[in-house]
């Protein structure tokens, strides 16, 4: 079975703190997103990578930035965070460019 | 723009009863998905249809690829509330290799 994991189910983060959430994928995938989830809007692609050190920008790319130095390693950054930015984070990884296999979530809240 | 439309949003049946939830767009696609989320947890993959009037079956859950790969149903009989969550449908565009999230029917069922 493919497993996705994340690095935190929960966090809490101030305004202006610099935030990592990491992704980690054991089946060799090339593909790996980061995505947000909110009530209304649905799942957004903030981020995907098709390869080491290689990324493009999804449709919210703004106060996000992604790093990915290692092929099962995917990590989204919030330089400094916002309350705008409380939501669920998913992590997805593919062998293509469908069928993705997410991580569990994390939920962040920051006051 | 929404592209991937889903409905009902939401839908509250008994249990034993029958149900469809529907996912169209004006756009032709190459592939689709569809995904379970349960509360607190990520998407989990379904199935992926690829084919103009292809069905499959997932015991009691029966998704259909329209004939002109523009929309998709997903058929639950005798729901039981182990089916309850959130259903999302995706689907990987002709043009590119990106993938849309419709906002997701969430479905109750109720013992």
């Amino acid at each position: 079975d493919v497993k996705v994991t994340q690095s935190s189910r929960y966090l809490v983060k101030r305004t202006g703190e610099k935030v990592f959430l990491e992704c980690v994928q054991d089946m060799d995938h090339e593909n790996m997103f980061w995505y947000r989830q909110d009530p209304g809007l649905g799942l957004r692609l903030i981020y995907f990578s098709y390869d080491v050190k290689m990324k493009e920008k999804g449709d919210i790319p703004e106060g996000y930035s992604v790093s990915r130095e290692k092929k099962e390693r995917f990590s989204l950054i919030l330089e400094s965070a916002s309350t705008n930015q409380t939501s669920m984070y998913l992590c997805a990884s593919t062998p293509r460019t469908y069928e993705q296999y997410f991580g569990p979530g994390t939920r962040l809240t920051v006051t | 723009t929404q592209l991937l439309e889903q409905s009902p949003q939401f839908l509250s049946i008994q249990e034993g009863e029958n149900l469809t939830v529907y996912c169209n767009s004006s756009s032709v696609f190459s592939s689709l998905q569809w995904y379970r989320q349960e509360p607190g947890e990520g998407p989990v993959l379904l199935v992926t249809v690829v084919t103009g009037g292809e069905v499959k079956k997932l015991k009691r859950l029966t998704f259909q690829f329209g004939d002109a790969r523009k929309d998709s149903s997903l058929h639950i009989t005798a729901a039981q509330p182990g089916d309850t969550g959130l259903y999302l449908c995706a689907a990987k565009m002709n043009r590119d290799d990106k993938i849309i999230f419709g906002k997701g029917t969430r479905l109750h069922i109720l013992p």
